[in-house]
């Protein structure tokens, strides 16, 4: 089953806006990581932040951790068409030696040219 | 490129048959995932090895499903007597880990429809 959820589901703006997704989870994390996924297709990692960071930047993305609240938000700033995908959260589980992601619902992202 | 790999990329069987789908993971990495994901879902861990050994299996796992990792390098995975209910974009992840934390690359996925 999935570890958390994922809001919005979907999200459409226009090109050149920024576009802010959050993730909820349900038990302790060693880390939490976004991927991407195009239509049908594999997942590309974005970025990883660990359970004792609370935000980390990577080009124009931005994620936050509150681990007292277990939630986690991405912001991709100024938006491009090229960044329509699906974005996932996953976590990987403090107590896990398999080191497995429980991955949330994801968000669907429409960008608008 | 040394990225995982998956063959077939896309496969449509009958119900009952049985299908067998390969993984090549990045050859330095020791650890190997399975991942099953259905339409508007996310990814849902089945099975995961280190080297050659499977350390732990999902209950999504039933025993129609099998994988192998020999010599640690690929990996296959089987579904004996399909079942519509087996249609899912099945997907192959491996990593390194030693200590720390490491992110997993995913291959491209095997899209399977049972009819």
């Amino acid at each position: 089953s999935q570890q958390g959820e994922e809001d919005p589901q979907a999200l459409s703006i226009q090109e050149g806006e920024n576009a802010t997704m959050n993730c909820s989870y349900k038990t302790s994390i060693n880390n939490l990581q976004w991927y991407r996924q195009n239509s049908g297709r594999g997942l590309v990692h974005l970025i990883l932040i660990r359970s004792n960071e609370r935000e980390k930047h990577s080009g124009r993305l931005r994620v936050t951790l509150d681990t007292s609240k277990k939630s986690s938000s991405l912001l991709i700033t100024a938006s491009r068409a090229a960044d329509t995908a699906s974005y996932f959260c996953a976590t990987e589980g403090r107590m896990d030696s398999s080191y497995k992601l429980i991955f949330g619902s994801g968000t669907r992202l429409l960008v608008r040219p | 490129d040394t990225g995982v790999s998956q063959d077939p990329r896309h496969k449509i069987t009958k119900r009952g048959q049985n299908v067998t789908f390969r993984c090549d993971p990045i050859s330095e990495h020791n650890r190997l995932y399975w991942y099953r994901q259905t339409l508007g879902q996310g990814p849902e861990f089945l099975t995961y090895f280190q080297n050659e050994a499977q350390l732990e299996k999902s209950r999504l796992l039933s025993d129609r499903f099998s994988a192998e990792r020999p010599k640690g390098s690929f990996s296959t995975l089987e579904i004996q007597r399909t079942e519509q209910g087996d249609s899912a974009m099945y997907l192959c992840a491996s990593s390194y880990r030693d200590f720390g934390a490491y992110e997993q690359y995913f291959g491209p996925g095997t899209r399977l429809t049972v009819t």
